[in-house]
């Protein structure tokens, strides 16, 4: 069973434009990351947010979390077509160092 | 430092035929974990090492086994594969609690 499930499950947009995508989970947990994943690539670290913290900014990127929602978003702003890629939520959950991967959201930035 | 190393890259095995994949990490992580990312889907834990000298099962165990050579090395073999193992799987490595994992670049499995 999966404890991300992200939405939505794929995304268009064009260059210059922002891209939101969004993770809920199901169990308590010690943090939440992102990472990118270019295709038939490996996976790219982008943003740890804490349980304790509720918002957290890296260049383009901003990751809320909500764990009174259990949900977690991801804003990508000014879209390049470098960003084209599939963005994965997982959970490192309160029982252990584990992580549980969502399923993706596939975004295409077109030019 | 060359970070998580997986070998081999590509690999296609028929069904009943056995292989081991090699991972390798220079960061002196404590734990290590293997995953399969089967197309279009997540990633899901097949087994993890919290430390040297221990292993434990994931989501997804059947039909693998691992070992934990040394800091490290961490191996995952498929005794005999079947097309259901027909994935792209990924090693990580963690260095503390809490913090992020780093991933290998993945070896793809054919199983005919």
């Amino acid at each position: 069973s999966q404890q991300g499930e992200e939405d939505p499950q794929a995304l268009s947009i064009q260059e210059g434009e922002n891209a939101t995508m969004n993770c809920s989970y199901k169990t308590s947990i010690n943090n939440l990351q992102w990472y990118r994943q270019n295709s038939g690539r490996g996976l790219v670290h982008l943003i740890l947010i804490r349980s304790n913290e509720r918002e957290k900014h890296s260049g383009r990127l901003r990751v809320t979390l909500d764990t009174s929602k259990k949900s977690s978003s991801l804003l990508i702003t000014a879209s390049r077509a470098a960003d084209t890629a599939s963005y994965f939520c997982a959970t490192d959950a309160a029982a252990g160092n584990k992580l549980t991967f969502g399923g993706g959201t596939r975004v295409l930035v077109k030019p | 430092n060359a970070g998580v190393t997986q070998t081999p890259k590509f690999q296609v095995l028929k069904t009943g035929q056995s292989m081991t994949l090699q991972c390798a990490q220079d960061m002196n992580h404590n734990s290590m974990y293997w995953y399969r990312q089967d197309p279009g889907m997540g990633l899901r834990l097949i087994y993890y090492s919290a430390s040297e000298g221990t292993t434990d099962k994931g989501e997804v165990p059947n039909g693998y086994n691992v070992s934990r050579l040394n800091k490290r090395e961490f191996s995952l073999r498929l005794e005999s594969a079947a097309p259901s193992q027909t994935s792209v799987y990924f090693c990580a490595s963690l260095g503390q609690v809490g913090e992020t994992q780093y991933f290998g670049p993945g070896t793809r499995l054919l199983v005919l």
